[in-house]
């Protein structure tokens, strides 16, 4: 079975730029995270989705960051516009259910911002 | 807020000492999971452990959850080379009820020289 799938991997754009990231969660997961890596922050979840629907979007940064899940298998989270301190590895997570199950990580987008 | 804390940061070891990594939470678990990210890539799911007291065993890996259920340790004896990367505990976010939202301590990098 193919894991998470995230595209693009590395992502270099200038200030001001729109930034489209993509992720498609295991199959048969009801349950998708986006989470926000860097050195000073550690990880930070931003947003998730149960069965397409955003259930908590309280780690969003501001209003710059939207993310969006049209359907089971597909994912976006937007910046825009973008911003030197938004450089940070973006990952992708799915679980098969509500509740404490394993996250499964994709293999993230390495975002840099000129 | 909720926050999960892990000690220490960073440890260097040689390759066949033991190595001990510590979380603790401010409130009591449900769960606790752990994940290793090595270097360069993306968080794999390790362990998870619900009862109290429960104490699990991976080859040389033993993960252990408090009594109390708000900390927990994962032990590697004998370090090998292999075992470099940063390790991650997770609980469940306080108020997320069964939505699966995990917070994650900041990680210990361990560092094994051969």
């Amino acid at each position: 079975d193919a894991g998470v799938i995230q595209s693009p991997r590395h992502e270099v754009t200038e200030m001001g730029q729109e930034v489209t990231l993509r992720c498609k969660p295991i199959s048969g997961h009801n349950s998708l995270f986006w989470y926000r890596q860097t050195m000073m922050r550690g990880l930070e979840l931003l947003i998730y989705f149960n069965n397409n629907v955003p259930i908590d979007d309280s780690g969003m940064p501001e209003d710059r960051f939207s993310a969006k899940m049209p359907n089971a298998s597909f994912s976006t989270l937007k910046i825009q516009p973008s911003e030197p301190r938004d450089s940070a590895v973006y990952f992708c997570a799915s679980s098969p259910r509500r509740g404490w199950m394993a996250q499964y990580f994709g293999p993230g987008t390495r975002l840099l911002v000129l | 807020g909720q926050q999960v804390m892990q000690i220490p940061q960073y440890q260097h070891v040689q390759e066949g000492e033991d190595f001990t990594t510590y979380c603790n939470s401010s409130t009591t678990l449900s769960n606790i999971q752990w994940y290793k990210q090595r270097p360069g890539g993306h968080p794999v799911f390790l362990i998870q452990l619900v009862k109290s007291g429960e104490v699990k065993k991976q080859k040389r890996l033993t993960f252990q959850f408090g009594e109390a259920k708000k900390n927990s340790s994962l032990h590697i004896t004998a370090t090998q080379t292999t075992d470099v990367g940063t390790y991650f505990c997770a609980g469940p976010g306080s108020g997320s009820g069964n939505t699966g939202k995990l917070i994650f301590g900041q990680g210990t990098t361990l560092q094994v020289k051969p």
